[in-house]
């Protein structure tokens, strides 16, 4: 099983500040299958970024994402109040499938 | 726009079966760059993939929970439903449904708006 670390667990910035999330595996995962959603309270997840660098349709260019094998990062550039949330990693592997990081919440400091 | 919808019972008794059927709009269930899945999310907590389900019927399972899910797929309604049996307090969460990009990339690019299930006597 692929267990997915996401570090910080809460990262307390302002507006306007970068934001760098981290998503790590515990084993290599291609890079076509790592995904990053963002979740605000009461909402359902909303993708953002997949095959670990591509963002999808609609989403900001100051989301960014990168990285290879075992190591990926989710980089805001300029924080908006809008962006304030909950981050997902996850990732498509061997089984099960499909996991999920368990989050960084993005926070207002 | 693809559009999806949960439905089912917002409570369910311990030992009983929580059924969820997931309404796709907009678009077909039959498309073959896709699978439909099923995720959940405990009240306060993170995602949990529960299976995924292609248009053929072909199914894949969390291993934890494999025992007691079954999804399956009706074509000509555009739904694919979820049942899970044996239900505990620990299986309370908001249950999602979402299709699941499967080909040179894979992730879940549309959700539903959630539904939440309480298991409770």
């Amino acid at each position: 099983e692929i267990v997915l670390t996401q570090s910080p667990g809460t990262l307390s910035l302002s507006p306007g500040e970068r934001a760098t999330l981290s998503c790590r595996a515990s084993q290599s995962v291609s890079s076509s299958y790592l995904a990053w959603y963002q979740q605000k309270p009461g909402q359902a997840p909303r993708l953002l970024i997949y095959g670990a660098s591509s963002r999808a349709t609609g989403i900001p260019d100051r989301f960014s994402g990168s990285g290879s094998g075992t190591d990926f990062t989710l980089t805001i550039s300029r924080l908006e109040p809008e962006d304030f949330a909950v981050y997902y990693c996850q990732q498509y592997g061997s089984s099960p499938p499909v996991t999920f990081g368990p989050g960084t919440k993005v926070d207002i400091k | 726009q693809l559009q999806l919808q949960e439905s089912g019972p917002g409570l369910v008794k311990p030992s009983e079966t929580l059924s969820l059927t997931c309404t796709v709009s907009g678009g077909s269930i039959s498309s073959s760059s896709y699978y439909w899945g099923w995720i959940r999310q405990p009240p306060g907590k993170g995602l949990e993939w529960i299976g995924s389900i292609y248009y053929s019927g072909s199914t894949y399972y969390n291993p934890s929970l494999k025992s007691r899910v079954t999804i399956s797929v009706d074509t000509s309604k555009n739904q694919f439903s979820l049942k899970l049996s044996s239900v505990t307090a620990a299986d309370t969460a908001v249950y999602y449904c979402a299709r699941l990009v499967f080909g040179v990339v894979i992730h879940f690019d549309y959700w539903g708006q959630g539904t939440l299930v309480t298991v409770s006597s």
